[in-house]
């Protein structure tokens, strides 16, 4: 079956603007967090969705938000946007939020700001 | 504060030998510790789940090993090969926080042929 899908693979912005990505999870999994990643914070956890609600959420500023819908795709949304936001943006699905479930991560989305 | 720490940041070895990689945690008391390899440019792949009641775990040439006394976890690969090289990533699954999974730096794996 088909993993869990990334959209878009690249893309550069400038800084104060605004961007979402978007991720569907494998089918039939209904949990979907993302995470960011970089060279010098390594992967960090920003927020984690389940029936549509946020279920749990990362260190992050309010900058960063996210959501679900009823389908368990997910899109997240970074506003005015800085270059320390210039990472691999993540998604990462599995069965459910419960501890142990196998997660499976996209091949993610790289966001370049300048 | 809570912390994870993989042994070396890169780790050299020769063709045929044993990989063994290290993650350490302190702070922690997680029901769950897993392991992904990265490749460049590439989302983590799952490789092994480990429970906090289980020892060691197997699949084919990897075998990690788990020590809640020790707070610290060992990733095998046997018979390494030169497709293995790439970044493997431990991670935390803390009870209770659903796929909150807090990762380590990643060591870096080299195996030369």
């Amino acid at each position: 079956k088909a993993g869990v899908t990334q959209t878009p693979r690249y893309l550069i912005k400038t800084r104060g603007q605004q961007v979402t990505l978007s991720c569907s999870p494998i089918s039939g999994h209904r949990s979907v967090s993302w995470y960011q990643q970089t060279p010098g914070q390594g992967l960090q956890f920003l927020f984690e969705y389940f029936s549509e609600t946020q279920r749990n959420k990362g260190n992050f500023p309010g900058r960063f938000s996210g959501r679900q819908f009823s389908n368990s795709r997910s899109e997240m949304n970074v506003s005015t946007l800085e270059l320390g936001d210039s990472a691999l943006y993540l998604c990462a699905s599995s069965l459910g939020p419960g501890s142990g479930n196998t997660i499976y991560f996209g091949e993610g989305s790289w966001l370049t700001v300048v | 504060s809570q912390k994870i720490e993989q042994n070396s940041e890169a780790l050299n070895i020769q063709e045929g030998k044993t990989a063994t990689l290290t993650c350490n945690y302190t702070n922690y008391s997680p029901a769950y510790l897993q392991w992904y390899r990265q490749d460049p440019g590439r989302g983590p792949v799952f490789l092994l789940l480990i429970r906090e009641n289980e020892k060691e775990k197997r699949k084919e040439r990897l075998k990690v090993t788990f020590d809640t006394t020790l707070k610290q976890s060992l990733f095998h690969i046997t018979a390494s090969q030169p497709a293995d090289s790439a970044t493997y990533l431990c991670a935390l699954d803390p009870p209770r926080y659903g796929n909150k999974l807090v990762f380590g730096a990643g060591t870096i794996l080299r195996v030369k042929s």
